[in-house]
């Protein structure tokens, strides 16, 4: 069954420094979200992607964060100066996009916990 | 405001007995209510949405639209169903973002 793929798993950065993580949705599916879980709390959306643009932010998604997809298959999700309240697990999830039916389902990646020092 | 909400944390229940997890929502309309699941160490993976009305594993949950709960059920327990549980919801309609509960812990004991 296809899957949607994070890479790192772990990302350790030093405050201050920007960080991209990275994501491969599902191929055939052409909506892209992030989301994000701090410790011992809910998890919580940031963004969704369609047809090259953001569809939708949350208030966490401020000017410090960016996403992009830089070719067909990824899709990245930069944060310019990392601060230490961004130290969270980051699940990037995929779907397709067939009105006619919908709502569709969104798969998840396994996430990416980063830890910021 | 959209929310979710999940009142347990951690719910332990004994092999065989009955299983319900509880959630309740708040949304201005008519939405899509979920259950995902995430067992030890693999993804969050979707268990069952309210549209499709299906049996997952042994599990259901059907909408409560005077109590808006969607509440999770399952008539005897199995090990295997140790996992964390959220209760999400979205819009009907364009793949909307999720708003998630806390979620709840269920342990399953042998």
């Amino acid at each position: 069954e296809p899957e949607v793929t994070q890479t790192p798993s772990h990302q350790v950065t030093q405050m201050g420094q920007e960080v991209i993580l990275r994501c491969v949705p599902i191929s055939n599916h052409l909506y892209f979200y992030w989301y994000r879980q701090i410790l011992g709390q809910k998890v919580e959306f940031l963004v969704s992607f369609y047809n090259n643009e953001i569809s939708e932010k949350s208030e966490i998604f401020d000017d410090q964060f960016s996403v992009e997809r830089p070719d067909g298959s990824n899709f990245t999700l930069k944060i310019r100066s990392t601060k230490l309240e961004d130290s969270a697990m980051y699940f990037c999830a995929s779907s397709e996009a067939l009105r006619d039916r919908g709502n569709q389902p969104q798969h998840f990646g396994d996430g990416t916990r980063l830890s910021i020092l | 405001a959209q929310r979710v909400t999940q009142p347990e944390k951690l719910l332990s229940v004994f092999i065989g007995a009955p299983v319900e997890l509880k959630c309740n929502y708040s949304y201005s309309g008519s939405p899509e209510l979920f259950w995902y699941v995430q067992y030890s160490r693999q993804r969050l993976q979707l268990l069952l949405r309210h549209i499709s009305r299906e049996s997952i594993k042994g599990f259901t949950a059907d909408i409560n639209k005077g109590e808006t709960s969607f509440h999770l059920k399952k008539p005897f327990a199995q090990e295997e169903d140790s996992a964390m549980y959220y209760c999400a919801l979205s819009g009907l309609w364009g793949n909307e973002k999720l708003t998630f509960g806390t979620g709840t812990r269920l342990t399953i004991i042998p």
